[in-house]
């Protein structure tokens, strides 16, 4: 168990539709960071938060967006979906916002567009 | 454009037996290399990192080569065990990026056969 916990682990949805996943970092780690893993594929990643400010950016598509809030937690919005969506998304979170840190990942979140 | 290439998409080794999982990359700004091992429905744990550095970095059963002219990086397991068999992507960062992101290849599937 990496400390690391997302929400929710599956979800099914419909073309156009907007889902939001969550995650919640270890106990004091500052920085989250989103992937998208699709079939085949390696972790693309998406983007970074570091202590609630944005720190790094990916290929992350314009319909897509992130927050990290006051407590820490990051949520991942996708919006007007398509099926090339269909992918696990998943975060990891470290200490601190650095190269050095080894970033603990968290389960994942399977989503599928229909 | 794909930084990072693991152009082995499986590997099959009998238990005991050295495993070598092989990881190109083509950014010469590149300097810090990590393995991460991700079993099914888990998300990727971190196994061993090296710094550029370095050319060799050991912990226990796994061993990290990195050869910087050849912009090549191997991870040795010895003695593969079966308890091995999972996934292992290889990532790197720069320093000089400002933004310490890790760009994974696509994953190399180890099966170690009992």
């Amino acid at each position: 168990d990496s400390g690391v916990t997302q929400t929710p682990k599956h979800l099914i949805t419909a073309t156009g539709q907007r889902v939001t996943l969550r995650c919640s970092p270890r106990s004091g780690d500052l920085s989250v960071y989103w992937y998208q893993q699709s079939l085949d594929q390696g972790l693309q990643f998406l983007i970074q938060y570091y202590n609630g400010e944005e720190r790094a950016k990916g290929n992350i598509l314009e319909r897509f967006s992130a927050q990290q809030f006051p407590d820490l937690h990051s949520e991942l919005n996708l919006s007007s979906l398509e099926l090339g969506d269909s992918a696990l998304y998943f975060c990891a979170s470290t200490k601190a916002g650095g190269q050095y840190n080894e970033q603990f990942f968290g389960p994942g979140t399977r989503l599928t567009v229909l | 454009d794909q930084q990072v290439k693991q152009n082995s998409p499986s590997l099959s080794v009998q238990e005991g037996r050295i495993s070598i999982l092989n990881c190109d990359y083509t950014n010469s700004m590149f300097d810090y290399f990590l393995w991460y091992k991700k079993y099914p429905a888990e998300g990727p744990t971190f196994l061993i990192s090296i710094s550029s550095i370095k050319d060799k970095n050991e912990d226990g059963r796994f061993t990290v080569f990195l050869n910087k002219s050849a912009k090549h990086l191997s991870l040795h397991i010895v003695p593969s065990q079966p308890g091995d068999s999972a996934v292992y992507f290889c990532a790197a960062s720069s320093s000089t990026s400002g933004t310490y992101k890790y760009i994974f290849g696509t994953g190399t599937r180890l099966k170690v056969l009992a």
